[in-house]
């Protein structure tokens, strides 16, 4: 079974620093690009990164851009996302997630359980 | 900026049909994916490449692509089925990569 679990969460001041972990197993994860998505409170998905299997292409979304870093060990099946400079906008459940890829498309399936940040003081 | 737009709530009846509506210029020139995600839980993918359905999602779902519109629709609705509704695309051309819909909350009645 295919399975992605997220911890790292927790309360942070603005401007803190948290690391993010997604355990991955059931599944050739060193073969796989992956994604971290995030949700605010009663808001709606929001992507906000990926990193390719090797790690050799890595994109951000603008809003993290700078902030967050995404990295990942395929020794150890797992996925991080550094997150600096943290504000009281990044407050959100964080999911990591596995991608399914065509030419022309990708979609996330599975997805983990996310792990609540919250950025207040 | 790039946006998919749903409406925010859509009601229905057990047993009835819900649809739900995902909207872009031109969507139908992309692939769209929609999500299920209950209360607490973290999303479930319902369909991919627009019709299609993963395995354990009944048939009751289904999906539909074109123009300027996507659908997903919800036949023979159950209780079971109300939760928050997103739809996806993803877009090589915008900066933003993927995109997600800005949710439908589906209630039972």
């Amino acid at each position: 079974e295919v399975q992605l679990v997220e911890s790292g969460g927790g309360l942070v001041q603005p401007g803190g620093s948290l690391r993010l972990s997604c355990a991955a197993s059931g599944f050739t994860f060193n073969s796989y690009t992956m994604h971290w998505v995030r949700q605010a409170p009663g808001k709606g998905l929001e992507w906000v990164s990926y990193i390719t299997s090797s790690s050799n292409t890595i994109y951000y979304a603008d809003s993290v851009k700078g902030r967050f870093t995404i990295s990942r060990d395929n020794a150890n099946n797992s996925l991080y996302l550094q997150m600096n400079s943290l504000r009281a906008e990044d407050t959100a459940v964080y999911y990591c997630a596995r991608p399914q890829t065509t030419v022309t498309t990708t979609w996330f399936d599975p997805w983990g359980q996310g792990t609540l940040v919250i950025v207040s003081s | 900026s790039y946006v998919l737009t749903q409406p925010p709530s859509v009601s229905v009846a057990p047993g009835k049909t819900a649809r739900i509506t995902c909207d872009r210029n031109n969507i139908g020139s992309k692939r769209v994916h929609w999500y299920q995600q209950k209360p607490g839980q973290a999303p479930v993918l319902v369909i991919y490449y627009d019709s299609d359905r993963p395995s354990g999602i009944p048939e009751r779902f289904s999906g539909s692509n074109s123009g300027n519109t996507a659908t997903l629709t919800i036949s023979r609705v159950e209780a079971g089925d109300e939760a928050d509704y997103y739809c996806q695309v993803w877009d090589s051309s915008s900066d933003h990569f993927f995109v997600f819909g800005t949710g439908t909350k589906v209630t039972v009645l």
